[in-house]
């Protein structure tokens, strides 16, 4: 049973083309919603953690919301150093110090 | 430096070898974890350690052990590597007592290719 669920799996936009990123889930009693970059063969980098639902971060041209049931990952005027798969995970109540990962989202930003 | 690293970066071997990957951090984390990613598959949990006392079975254990030798230091290994284990796999340390619990930070990944 997929706990968590991005969509779409790959993305192409071009260079300036603002768009969103989804993720979402089904646990019960989430502790936390976190996104990640990872580049081709390299470990996942640390984006940003949301807690509850209404909470925004950003960095960059990157903006991370969550809802009770998603997170969305808007990507303003992106460019091609973008260009990565971004990874969400949630962490809940009942799995203490577990992190639970979508399959990602391929994003390519041609120039 | 990095905070999280991972020996060998990449390793090809042969079925039915005995194979160890070691992480290494300097964070001072308390927890451990390994994490194989497939293609199309994401990210599956191995093991995952909360001090050096405390070891956890992940999703996909089965054919995998683990080693706890120091709080800095963990340890996975493949007693009988099979071509089905052919993957990247990822290290990754959190801290459950800092002021963003639960995140986690990766190595850099090791390529295991099992002929």
């Amino acid at each position: 049973e997929d706990q968590v669920t991005q969509s779409p799996e790959a993305l192409r936009l071009q260079e300036g083309e603002s768009s969103s990123l989804n993720c979402s889930y089904t646990v019960s009693g989430l502790r936390g919603l976190f996104w990640y970059r990872q580049d081709p063969g390299k470990g996942p980098e640390f984006l940003f953690t949301l807690y509850s639902a209404g909470e925004e971060k950003e960095k960059e041209r990157l903006k991370a919301t969550l809802t009770k049931k998603e997170s969305f990952l808007h990507i303003t005027a992106p460019k091609p150093e973008d260009s990565a798969t971004y990874l969400c995970a949630v962490a809940r109540g009942s799995t203490l110090g577990r992190l639970y990962f979508g399959r990602g989202t391929q994003l390519t930003v041609w120039p | 430096d990095a905070d999280v690293t991972q020996t060998p970066r990449n390793r090809i071997t042969k079925t039915g070898k005995r194979i160890m990957l070691e992480c290494s951090q300097t964070k001072g984390h308390d927890r451990m974890y390994w994490y194989r990613q497939d293609p199309g598959l994401g990210l599956r949990l191995i093991y995952y350690s909360f001090d050096v006392k405390d070891i956890n079975k992940g999703e996909i254990s089965d054919g995998y052990s683990v080693s706890r030798q120091a709080q800095a230091k963990f340890s996975l290994s493949l007693e009988s590597a099979i071509p089905n284990q052919t993957a990247l796999y990822f290290c990754a340390t959190s801290d459950p007592f800092g002021g963003e619990t639960d995140t986690q930070y990766f190595g850099p990944g090791t390529r295991l290719t099992v002929l």
